[in-house]
């Protein structure tokens, strides 16, 4: 089971430019999250998504856009990237059951120039 | 919403040490509290898991002690080997959502 991947491993990003950080889950959660963390520390996160169709803002929403177009997929968005979104971001996926296992993906390190 | 703090950010023990890490949330309508490890390059990942109906929990090395209370909780690794080396997360979660808020995380190192 491949469970939840995120595409590309690492980018190099010139400011300004846009770009899709990709995560696909084939363990049908409802809800999924994406989170920032810096400094190889604290997971801040950034939006979610309770099921498909619904999207919400978390900690530290600005900058960032998602969509949740069916309950597979929940790319995050960078319209204008700036050098403060370099950081390593990870795509997790929960069931919409309380108290439930947190799925990460291996993470997608970013660096904006 | 939910403060999760974490203490120590850093831990250094010697193999074959005990290592804590403790945790305090702000939410008292939280009811489930996770701990996660992360490796070298990879995302987190559960290891154990506690929910507020239970004041301890155990698995082989690792057990973790819950006191609603005071609000905090403590992950416990005894017989401590190289490969505990990690960043190590705990959250709390009152279940609505399921969202976890994380706590700042700790960097453990054991020494040979």
């Amino acid at each position: 089971t491949a469970g939840i991947t995120q595409a590309p491993t690492s980018q190099i990003l010139a400011a300004g430019r846009s770009m899709t950080l990709r995560c696909t889950q084939d363990m049908r959660h409802n809800a999924m999250y994406w989170y920032r963390q810096d400094l190889g520390l604290g997971l801040r996160l950034i939006h979610y998504s309770n099921t498909a169709g619904t999207t919400g803002k978390g900690e530290v929403p600005d900058g960032y856009s998602v969509s949740r177009a069916n309950t597979d997929d929940f790319p995050l968005t960078l319209a204008s990237a700036v050098p403060s979104q370099t950081s390593v971001y990870f795509c997790a996926s929960m069931m919409d059951r309380e108290g439930t296992e947190a799925f990460f993906g291996q993470g997608t390190r970013l660096t904006v120039v | 919403g939910e403060n999760v703090e974490q203490h120590p950010s850093t831990l250094s023990v010697q193999e074959g040490d005990s290592a804590v890490i403790k945790c305090t949330y702000s939410d008292s309508a939280s009811n489930y509290f996770p701990w996660y490890k992360q490796e070298l390059g990879k995302g987190p990942q559960l290891i154990i898991d506690i929910r507020s109906n239970v004041g301890e929990k155990k698995d082989q090395r690792i057990a973790v002690t819950l006191n609603k209370t005071a609000k905090h909780f403590s992950l416990h690794i005894t017989e401590t080997q190289p490969e505990d080396s990690a960043v190590y997360f705990c959250a709390a979660s009152k279940g609505a959502g399921n969202m976890l808020t994380f706590g700042g995380g700790t960097r453990l190192m054991v020494k040979p």
